[in-house]
């Protein structure tokens, strides 16, 4: 699975929008790209994922490049309870063969201020 | 729908005891996962189950760590003569068979004095 990398850490202001980079330039065909979070002491939360197109659902906006190399997750209107590490995994979703285990990289600590 | 489900949600124990997580998956997920997770990192693969199948082993699993899944439903985590730097959380997840998407439970926090 390709390699990912996003800031160590970003801030944001209470209400704004949150977009949070991630790069990927090694990127293949057929890996998808994958956004979850991680709230304090809790489980990660799947927030969103997409192939080459861009993807909206209740929580997230995803943008990913016409060259698929990067992409960012935007929060529209960021509250206090969307502080958290915030983690891009690009992977394969295909074959019999593949297990589907999630490779996590450190992730990017968002803060959203009041 | 109720999620991925994990008990106890943290243990202390002493060093060389063992312990045991369990882990409920989402109802009709043959998919299991377990992660394990250290402080400022973020989580790591430990092994994959396909029904009561264990598929994968990551090469943190240590000879000390056992996982089962035996009916394909609930799955435990056994670590026998714990140590120190197995105090980390575990993590379980699971999917179903026709979607990549894992939802993760809340994780048992293991804390070994």
């Amino acid at each position: 699975d390709a390699k990912t990398t996003q800031p160590p850490s970003m801030d944001c202001a209470e209400g704004r929008a949150a977009n949070l980079p991630c790069n990927h330039s090694t990127i293949s065909g057929n890996e998808y790209v994958y956004w979850y979070r991680q709230i304090h002491s809790q489980g990660p939360q799947y927030i969103i994922h997409g192939l080459k197109n861009n993807e909206t659902n209740e929580m997230a906006s995803l943008i990913i490049t016409e060259d698929r190399k990067s992409s960012t997750l935007i929060l529209p209107h960021a509250t206090l309870r969307d502080t958290a590490v915030y983690y891009c995994i690009v992977r394969v979703d295909r074959g019999s063969s593949n297990t589907g285990k999630l490779i996590f990289g450190q992730g990017t600590t968002l803060q959203v201020k009041p | 729908d109720t999620g991925v489900s994990q008990d106890p949600r943290h243990k202390i124990t002493k060093r060389g005891q063992n312990v045991t997580f369990r882990c409920d998956p989402i109802s009709e997920h043959n998919r299991l996962y377990w992660y394990r997770q250290t402080l400022g990192q973020g989580p790591e693969f430990l092994t994959y189950f396909q029904n009561e199948a264990q598929l994968e082993k990551s090469r943190l699993l240590s000879d000390r760590f056992s996982a089962e899944r035996p009916k394909g439903s609930f799955s435990t985590l056994e670590i026998q003569r714990t140590e120190q730097g197995d105090s980390a959380m575990y993590l379980c997840a699971s999917r179903d068979s026709l979607q990549y998407t894992q939802y993760f439970g809340p994780g048992t926090r293991l804390t070994v004095l």
